[in-house]
């Protein structure tokens, strides 16, 4: 089955505590990105990758670091949590960066820092 | 740099018609509506190009009009399936090469009720 997966889906954890989002898909999709969620404010875009070894800035990148060493893997990283990154983070992939793909998107990671 | 949404919410009658807009103060490439239902990832809904180009559902349509730099979702005959927060997205730049990333509005809830 076609599909973008996320672990762990749920996570609580201190400030300070380093942790690791894992995102991978099986659709040999070159894009792939990062959002967060949060009541009121909408997806706001973290970081995004064209291709492997490529990965630029979004709209809200503080705070957080990625990596594309493969194409089927997008991680996200926090080095440091704080407790303003408590949201509900999700990963999507599309075929290629075209204007008309379309994006598919995980089940969500919903992270609470303390 | 968030395109602007509205309504914020609306209840309907199952039945009724609904309209979202979406506008840019920015130049659209491209536009994307995803609907998403509670606890649930975003599911695509449409793609809108500049030159009249769509791409998406069957029973859903949607407009762009790249001189207001706008778009809108039309809701026809709901039912209550349609329930669910609605986010369009914008493209801002793009080339024949590629695009960007997606920049997504604050959502606009839609109810519906029997």
């Amino acid at each position: 089955e076609a599909q973008v997966t996320q672990n762990p889906r749920y996570l609580i954890t201190v400030t300070g505590k380093k942790l690791t989002v894992t995102c991978s898909q099986n659709m040999n999709h070159e894009y792939m990105s990062w959002y967060r969620q949060d009541p009121g404010l909408g997806l706001r875009q973290i970081y995004y990758s064209m291709n492997v070894e490529v990965t630029d800035k979004g709209d809200v990148p503080e705070g957080y670091k990625v990596s594309r060493k493969e194409k089927r893997n997008f991680p996200l990283i926090l080095e440091s949590p704080s407790p303003n990154q408590t949201s509900l983070y999700f990963c999507a992939s599309s075929f290629r960066a075209q204007l008309s793909d379309e994006q598919f998107f995980g089940p969500g990671t919903r992270l609470t820092v303390l | 740099q968030q395109p602007v949404q509205s309504p914020q919410a609306v209840i309907l009658r199952e039945g009724e018609d609904a309209v979202i807009n979406c506008s840019s103060s920015k130049a659209l490439y491209s536009v994307h509506w995803y609907r998403q239902k509670h606890g649930e990832a975003p599911v695509f809904l449409m793609i809108l190009l500049k030159g009249g180009e769509q791409k998406g559902h069957e029973k859903i349509s949607a407009s762009f009009n790249e001189k207001k730099q706008q778009s809108s979702l039309y809701l026809t005959a709901s039912q209550l399936s349609y329930s669910g927060t609605y986010f369009c997205g914008s493209r801002l730049k793009g080339s024949g090469g590629g695009a960007d990333g997606l920049t997504f509005g604050k959502g606009t809830h839609l109810i519906i009720q029997p």
